[in-house]
C-alpha cells in the first residue's frame, strides 16, 4: 500500500503567488517525520522542510511552510511568493518511527511545479 | 553541497554488463542509504548500510548488491543489466541510529543502458 500520496502530477502557478502541494501519508507509529524534497532539472535532491508528529506549530523556512493536520494525515506543503526558480518536481517524504525503520524515508511519487512569469 | 560524493555522474552501458557505482558519505554519517529513481517507479528505497551492516531492504533487485567498507563508503553493484535498470540512482547519508532529520543525498549517478 501507498505509504505517501501526492495527488498532484503537476501543476502551473504564476511568479508571486503561492502555492499549495498536497501529501497525504499512512502509518501506525505515534513517532514519525514527514519531508519535503525539491528535485530541479538538474537532478539533485534538496531538502526544504522537516515536521516531527510530535510537532505542535507547523514548520516554516522561509516560504515554505507545511500545513500539518495530523488527523487527516495530510502535510501539504506552501510555497508563498512563487519565483521562476521554483520550478521543479517536489516530493513528500516520511520516515516512520518504528526501529525496524532504521531511518529510511519513503518518497511519493512528486507533483511537477511550473512557475510561469 | 551536501557533503555526499558519487561517482561516476553518468554511466553508459550495454545489457548484460555489470557496473558499479560508489558513494562516499558526509564525514561522520554512519548510515548510508541507496535509492533507485525511475520514470516508472519513481524513487525507491534499495538498501540501507549502518556502520557497514546491512540494515534495511526495499526493492532491491537480486541483480544488485550492495556493501559498506571499513571507511564508510559504500558501493552499489549492479548486474546482468537490463533495458529498464536505466534510471538516476541516488546515495544517501545520515548521522547514528537515532538521528530523525533529513537525508543528505549526493547529486546521483545517471545509468543508462542500451
Amino acid at each position: 500500500a501507498q505509504k505517501i500520496t501526492q495527488t498532484q502530477p503537476g501543476m502551473f502557478v504564476q511568479e508571486k503567488e503561492a502555492v499549495t502541494l498536497d501529501c497525504t501519508y499512512d502509518t501506525s507509529d505515534q513517532s514519525y517525520g514527514l519531508f519535503w524534497y525539491k528535485q530541479p532539472s538538474s537532478g539533485e535532491m534538496i531538502f526544504l522542510i522537516y515536521q516531527g508528529s510530535y510537532d505542535e506549530q507547523n514548520a516554516t523556512e522561509g516560504r515554505y511552510s507545511l500545513n500539518f493536520q495530523k488527523a487527516r494525515k495530510s502535510a501539504n506543503l506552501v510555497i508563498s511568493a512563487s519565483q521562476l526558480g521554483d520550478s521543479a518536481m517536489y516530493f513528500c517524504a516520511m520516515r516512520e518511527g518504528s526501529t525496524d525503520s532504521w531511518g529510511k524515508l519513503q518518497f511519493g511519487a512528486g507533483t511537477q511545479v511550473v512557475v510561469t512569469p | 553541497d551536501s557533503g555526499v560524493t558519487q561517482t561516476p555522474k553518468h554511466l553508459i552501458t550495454a545489457t548484460g554488463q555489470r557496473v558499479t557505482l560508489r558513494c562516499s558519505p558526509r564525514s561522520g554519517d554512519l548510515s548510508v542509504y541507496w535509492y533507485q529513481q525511475s520514470l516508472d517507479q519513481g524513487l525507491q528505497f534499495l538498501i540501507q548500510y549502518y556502520n557497514g551492516e546491512e540494515r534495511a531492504k526495499g526493492n532491491i533487485l537480486e541483480r544488485f548488491s550492495a556493501q559498506q567498507f571499513p571507511d564508510l563508503h559504500s558501493e552499489l553493484n549492479l548486474s546482468s543489466l537490463e533495458l529498464g535498470d536505466s534510471a538516476l540512482y541516488f546515495c544517501a547519508s545520515s548521522p547514528d541510529r537515532g538521528y530523525t532529520g533529513e537525508l543528505f543525498f549526493g547529486e546521483g549517478s545517471r545509468l543508462t543502458v542500451l
